[in-house]
């Protein structure tokens, strides 16, 4: 079964400042990657996703993450961080899900960023 | 936005008491998803259905049942509700494609008192 670890719980950057969120990945096959983000009393949104190609996937509001098969990582980045992207960042993956023919996403536990203005 | 509406938005109840959760899609997709969301543990699947009347368990589905009778409603119901299911409660649609991206409903916030 496929899991997913974000080692960071919270952080907290200042604003203007660079931000990467990890996440790590257990899966035996080319996985599907997506990126979601929470703000306080919403829903998920989607961020990115990677499905295949390219490495180096861009994704909504200036976010980017890289995909590193030799490391089964996924990390989310933004050059600059503005005071609205505090949120909570989920990483997900997806894998085939037998019985259904679906694919089904096994999300991380989460990491929460806090902005210093 | 993805035409998911989630009802009610907040219940509080009582221990023992049968709730049920709907949500309904305007998107004519084939899979729906029930998640709950807890402090700690991000996402769990409890439930998901891939057509009418055709679901399956996830991760977290004891005390849980569900029912799709129409396409565009997929129900979640706690048929005696436990402090332990004071969660918040997502539904989501796979997009198209289906190649597991989800688009979700706003939460539906439960309390069991």
């Amino acid at each position: 079964a496929q899991s997913v670890t974000q080692p960071d719980i919270h952080i907290t950057v200042s604003e203007g400042a660079s931000l990467e969120l990890r996440c790590n990945y257990s899966y035996g096959a080319t996985p599907y990657l997506f990126w979601y983000v929470q703000s306080p009393g919403q829903g998920l949104q989607l961020l990115l996703k990677y499905f295949s190609g390219d490495t180096l996937v861009q994704g909504i509001k200036g976010f980017e993450a890289e995909f590193k098969r030799s490391q089964s990582s996924f990390n989310l980045r933004k050059p600059s961080v503005h005071w609205s992207d505090a949120a909570e960042y989920f990483c997900a993956v997806g894998a085939p899900y037998s019985g259904a023919g679906s694919y089904q996403l096994t999300f991380g536990k989460g990491t929460k960023l806090s902005v210093i203005p | 936005d993805a035409g998911i509406t989630q009802s009610p938005r907040h219940k509080v109840t009582e221990t023992g008491t049968p709730v049920t959760l709907r949500c309904h899609q305007t998107e004519n997709h084939r899979y729906m998803y029930w998640y709950r969301q807890d402090p700690g543990h991000g996402l769990r699947l409890i439930h998901y259905s891939y057509g009418v009347k055709d679901t399956d368990k996830g991760e977290v589905s004891d005390g849980y049942s569900v029912s799709r009778s129409k396409t565009e409603d997929f129900l979640l119901t706690l048929e005696s509700a436990t402090s332990s299911q004071t969660s918040v409660y997502f539904c989501a649609i796979s997009g198209p494609g289906d190649t597991g991206e989800l688009f979700f409903g706003e939460g539906s916030r439960l309390t069991v008192l």
